[in-house]
């Protein structure tokens, strides 16, 4: 079973400037997340998403963090402009849907330095 | 708001001593309670979970305890080799409109001293 792929895996950028990663979750998978784990701390939810439609986009920073998934298979976490707290890796995850052993499997990370 | 609490944020144990993390959490509608290891520069791999049904489970040398009234769960590891050397964190999970809903701990630095 293919895992979850996430591209680029490493980005570097300077602060106001604009960046995008891409995430292709485990086929199937219904539910599909995004976090931002900041160096020595967990994982932090951004957004939530079930299908192609958002369950829990509370923590994200609206003002310059978006994301979509259009076509409720992969998405994209865009961050415009970037800042330089915005310095993480940025995880995206997937499971299935509830009944299914709900085990959330995570993709090896985007890791963004902004300088 | 709904969080969990994880301790301690570092622990450092001597090859072949045992390691306990501890923790708590606030949602009482959480009823799934995996732990993952994060080894330096890779992906938080799911290494044990405990549902709310369950007051214990155990796989080799890791076991995970679940105390339901009190809220909280705590991981063990025995026998500590230095391959065991990760951060780990907890999540506590739930059901919530068709999908599941994990929050997780802040984590543990665990170092195994050979």
């Amino acid at each position: 079973e293919a895992g979850v792929a996430q591209s680029p895996r490493y980005k570097i950028i300077e602060k106001r400037q604009s960046v995008a990663f891409w995430c292709n979750p485990i086929s199937g998978h219904a539910t599909l997340y995004w976090y931002q784990q900041i160096l020595g701390q967990g994982p932090k939810l951004l957004i939530q998403f079930q299908n192609n439609g958002v369950v829990d986009d509370s923590q994200l920073p609206k003002d310059r963090f978006s994301a979509e998934r259009l076509k409720g298979v992969d998405s994209t976490l865009k961050i415009q402009p970037a800042k330089l707290e915005d310095s993480a890796v940025y995880l995206c995850a997937s499971s299935p849907i509830p009944g299914q052993r709900n085990t959330i499997y995570f993709g090896e990370g985007s890791w963004l330095t902004v300088v | 708001g709904e969080n969990v609490e994880q301790h301690p944020s570092t622990l450092s144990v001597q090859e072949g001593d045992s390691a306990v993390i501890k923790c708590t959490y606030s949602d009482s509608a959480s009823n799934y309670f995996p732990w993952y290891k994060q080894e330096l520069g890779k992906r938080p791999q799911l290494i044990i979970d405990i549902r709310s049904n369950v007051g214990e489970k155990k796989d080799q040398r890791i076991a995970v305890t679940l105390n339901k009234t009190a809220k909280h769960f705590s991981l063990h590891i025995t026998e500590t080799q230095p391959e065991d050397s990760a951060v780990y964190f907890c999540a506590a999970s739930r059901t919530t409109s068709g999908t599941y809903k994990y929050i997780f701990g802040t984590g543990t630095r665990l170092k195994v001293l050979a």
